[in-house]
């Protein structure tokens, strides 16, 4: 259970695009699609934007993105907006009703 | 709407235990699986442990089996997260979160708690 590898920290300027990847193994990330995106605002608790890959629950933004090739996932923010600075994780599920988490990724609009 | 409330957390020293509580309302408890995910402050999340709906599956993080044991109580809408033999490396806000993928407990997580802090020290 070794947590997905994310890139500490991402920046942007406001109405560009960034991408956050997750990598993980062929026991997580590459054999479930079943990896989501969480949002998580400072002193606040984390916030559902992406699951099984792709698909935005109601009411989040079509900004945000999934994808996933092989063993990484992908989060992007198009149109990149001050109120999108948070910290992101991915998490896989990892079969057995156990799931891994992304190790995190801060998000900063220049 | 989907509310979850935790409770349960405090101060208690290493080796002793705690209990914590999950109550859950604005949605059918017993058609979800339940979780439980903790953030150690100003560190990442890291998932602790899952149930279904029926408590048939259950899941826990290799740094807790053995230690912690998942419940769930459908009749009074209620999770639970038993730890035992508690570790200082255990002290962080301890989330609820709701299963976003019904009866299937491989899934998502699609609502959450605002936490229960449990802190660890002599």
């Amino acid at each position: 259970q070794s947590a997905l590898t994310q890139p500490a920290s991402v920046s942007g300027s406001p109405g560009q695009s960034i991408t956050i990847s997750c990598t993980g193994t062929i026991s997580d990330v590459e054999t479930y699609n079943l990896v989501s995106w969480y949002q998580q605002l400072p002193g606040k608790a984390p916030q559902l934007m992406i699951f099984e890959v792709t698909k935005r629950p109601s009411g989040v933004s079509n900004r945000f993105s999934g994808s996933k090739s092989g063993n990484t996932a992908s989060l992007t923010i198009s149109g990149l907006q001050p109120e999108d600075e948070a910290d992101y994780y991915c998490c896989s599920y990892a079969g057995s009703s156990i799931y891994v988490f992304g190790t995190g990724t801060k998000v900063t609009a220049l | 709407e989907v509310q979850l409330v935790e409770s349960g957390g405090g101060l208690v020293q290493p080796g002793r235990s705690l209990r914590l509580s999950c109550a859950a309302s604005g949605f059918t408890f017993d058609d979800y699986a339940m979780h439980w995910v903790r953030q150690t402050p100003g560190k990442g999340l890291e998932w602790v442990s899952s149930i279904s709906w029926n408590s048939g599956s259950i899941g826990y993080a290799d740094s807790v089996k053995g230690r912690f044991t998942i419940s769930r109580d459908n009749a009074k809408n209620s999770l639970y997260l038993q730890m035992n033999s508690l570790r200082t490396e255990d002290m962080a806000l301890y989330y609820c979160a709701k299963g976003g993928n019904g009866y299937n407990s491989a899934g998502f997580f699609d609502y959450w708690g605002q936490g229960t802090l449990v802190t660890v020290s002599s």
